[in-house]
């Protein structure tokens, strides 16, 4: 199995903080793709950003941004200046044909204040 | 725009019973897929279906559970005999694929998802 690993199993960090989480994959495949979803308290898995394995530029979304980096099969997600709101499980994952996606087992993030 | 809606919200059953869930997905999304997620794990594929076609079933579904959706639109996944270890959240996701000048495959956008609880 291709798997998706996320080594950090929770982190805490006071508000204001910059985090990163962390996202190693394993493939056999030439055409990928990679994302994060963020699934908060209420259950619903929200998508936060796809890569394609072509593209290996970093992204910058407001306090997100992405590292992805083929060589060490890596795709981290960074939070600049954390907010209570971030607060929320972050799973990071990888799909192929027919966008069916191997999740990994999710970073908990906690933010305090 | 709405999303994807999945019923019920919670299921609680004995073991033993069926149960069906229901997943609307988003309406111009040609592709539906489920997905199960126990405590602590992230979600793992169960089966997608592009238009009414099944086109890939995980090992992890049992000949206990099916899946359909007869017209495209909406799907529904039913468990027979449930067993406590089928207890978990279900979750269903549509993506929208096209492949008219150039392929295009969206995200997949998920639904809030059915927390199964068998006793």
């Amino acid at each position: 199995a291709q798997k998706v690993t996320q080594a950090q199993t929770e982190i805490s960090v006071v508000e204001k903080e910059d985090v990163t989480l962390d996202c190693v994959y394993e493939t056999r495949d030439t055409t990928y793709y990679l994302f994060w979803y963020k699934q908060p308290p209420s259950g619903e898995l929200v998508f936060l950003i796809r890569r394609n394995s072509f593209d290996e530029q970093n992204e910058i979304s407001g306090r997100y941004s992405w590292n992805f980096q083929k060589s060490t099969s890596s795709f981290n997600f960074t939070i600049t200046a954390s907010q209570v709101v971030d607060s929320a499980v972050y799973f990071c994952a990888r799909g192929g044909g027919g966008n069916k996606l191997t999740f990994g087992t999710g970073t908990q993030l906690k933010v305090e204040l | 725009d709405t999303g994807v809606s999945q019923d019920p919200r919670h299921k609680i059953t004995k073991r033993g019973q069926n149960v069906t869930f229901r997943c609307d997905p988003i309406s111009e999304h040609n592709r539906l897929y489920w997905y199960r997620q126990t405590l602590g794990q992230g979600p793992e594929f169960l089966t997608y279906f592009q238009n009414e076609a099944q086109l890939e079933k995980s090992r992890l579904l049992s000949d206990r559970f099916s899946a359909e959706r007869p017209k495209g639109s909406f799907s529904t996944l039913e468990i027979q005999r449930t067993e406590q270890g089928d207890s978990a959240m279900y979750l269903c996701a549509s993506s929208a694929t096209r492949t008219a000048r150039g392929s295009y495959n969206s995200p997949l956008h998920f639904g809030n998802g059915t927390r199964l609880t068998v006793t």
